[in-house]
């Protein structure tokens, strides 16, 4: 049972380029969140899903894109990066509203 | 607007110095209050979930309290390996999955 699985766990990216961070459980959680955590301000939601092909933006959404085709998978893409999405990325997985979340190992994004 | 204040920032006890963190929290309606514990370079781990308050919740040396504004996490007789970023985290009735974080509190145990 390996959790929450997040890859890669560092990235550089240059100014305009795209990617996408890769976030898989194996729980069979419906609830999939994205946060962003910086230094000073704590961990901020970006996008978060409640089951496979609902999707909903959270407090921080712009510049970044996601989508739910499976209950396991929850990518999230950077359209064209800028400076000001260099940050630690985590992905977390809960069974439903009210539980606890898992969060994954993280992936340190450095954009330049 | 949902908000979640942490205090102190940063705590520094020496091993066996009881003290608590606190939790402030102001929200429109609480489905539940959530404790995490952070070490450098890794994700948040689950501590407890609080849903009333009243509501107690104990682990190890750890041990979480609930009332209609905050929440208190009390170490008892720390250890050094108690050091590390301890997290709140709200989540509002009718939001769905959605937890809103505080700051966190530094907490570092001396021997």
């Amino acid at each position: 049972n390996a959790g929450v699985t997040q890859t890669p766990k560092f990235q550089v990216l240059k100014t305009g380029q795209s990617m996408t961070l890769q976030c898989a459980q194996d729980m069979n959680h419906e609830y999939m969140s994205w946060y962003r955590q910086d230094p000073g301000m704590g961990l901020r939601l970006i996008h978060y899903s409640v089951g496979a092909g609902i999707t909903d933006q959270g407090e921080v959404p712009n510049g970044y894109n996601v989508s739910r085709s499976t209950t396991e998978d929850f990518p999230l893409r950077l359209l064209s990066a800028a400076p000001s999405q260099t940050s630690v990325y985590f992905c977390a997985s809960s069974p439903q509203a009210g539980y606890g979340y898992t969060f994954g190992s993280g992936t340190r994004l450095t954009v330049v | 607007e949902d908000q979640v204040t942490q205090s102190p920032e940063a705590l520094r006890l020496q091993e066996g110095e009881s003290s608590s963190l606190n939790c402030s929290y102001t929200v429109s309606g609480l489905r539940g209050l959530f404790w995490y514990r952070q070490d450098p370079g890794k994700g948040p781990e689950f501590l407890f979930t609080l849903y009333s308050a009243g509501e107690e919740k104990e682990k190890e040396r750890l041990k979480a309290t609930l009332t209609k504004k905050e929440s208190f996490l009390h170490i008892t007789a720390p250890k050094p390996e108690d050091s590390a970023t301890y997290l709140c985290a709200v989540q509002v009735t009718g939001t769905a999955s959605k937890l809103t974080f505080g700051t966190g509190t530094r907490l570092q145990v001396t021997l």
